[in-house]
């Protein structure tokens, strides 16, 4: 079936230093979503990217979708502490037909040292 | 527009007890989502209604099931609890869907001891 990786696991930055992580599937999805969990929280939608090679901004945020629709990258520049969590990635199987679900990624956590 | 909403926010049960957990959608969304998440394995789908119909069940054995009433509110139900089924399980909902911008409710923590 449908799998989502994402790398890294974990990542630990000094407030101010960037970040990005990386998403990738192994099937072309037809569009990437990202979410952010707050510890203890529960996963909020961040953006969704349907174009190949589509690029987002939101304020520190660049998301980023793949030309092949099979990759995306999430970056967060100058981060804060307030940019602590994890971060999901998430797409919808590409088998045609009624899926409705998506498949998460494991997430990559992110720890901000202020 | 209030969120999604789940009940109760915490359950402690003990190995073979049943379990059933409530989901309110945000209003005008029709589909309904449930999801396992843990440490080890992340999130995973359980299974997806909309017009009280189940169109998409995960890999969970039967002792999983669900159900959607006529207003959109689900429950899910884990009979014969396993101490495997320890989790957060969260409710998302979304307009129509399923598979595109859920709205996530904080989630019921399950204790299985």
């Amino acid at each position: 079936g449908q799998q989502v990786m994402q790398i890294p696991q974990y990542q630990h930055v000094q407030e101010g230093e960037d970040f990005t992580t990386y998403c990738n599937s192994s099937t072309t999805l037809s569009n990437i979503q990202w979410y952010k969990q707050r510890p203890g929280g529960h996963p909020v939608f961040l953006i969704q990217l349907v174009k190949s090679g589509e690029v987002k901004k939101q304020k520190r945020l660049t998301f980023q979708f793949g030309e092949a629709k099979k990759n995306s990258s999430l970056h967060i520049t100058a981060t804060q502490t307030t940019d602590v969590g994890t971060y999901f990635c998430a797409g919808p199987p590409n088998s045609g037909g009624s899926n409705y679900k998506l498949t998460f990624g494991k997430g990559t956590l992110l720890t901000v040292n202020p | 527009k209030a969120g999604v909403t789940q009940t109760p926010r915490y359950l402690i049960k003990t190995r073979g007890q049943q379990v059933t957990l409530s989901c309110s959608p945000i209003s005008g969304h029709r589909s309904v989502s449930w999801y396992q998440q843990t440490p080890g394995q992340g999130l995973q789908f359980l299974f997806e209604y909309f017009s009280e119909t189940q169109r998409n069940k995960g890999n969970f054995p039967g002792r999983f099931s669900g159900r959607q009433f006529s207003n959109s509110r689900s429950e899910m139900n884990v009979s014969t609890l396993e101490l495997g089924d320890s989790a957060l399980y969260l409710c998302a909902s979304s307009l129509e869907r399923g598979n595109e911008k859920l709205f996530f409710g904080s989630g019921t923590q399950l204790s299985v001891l």
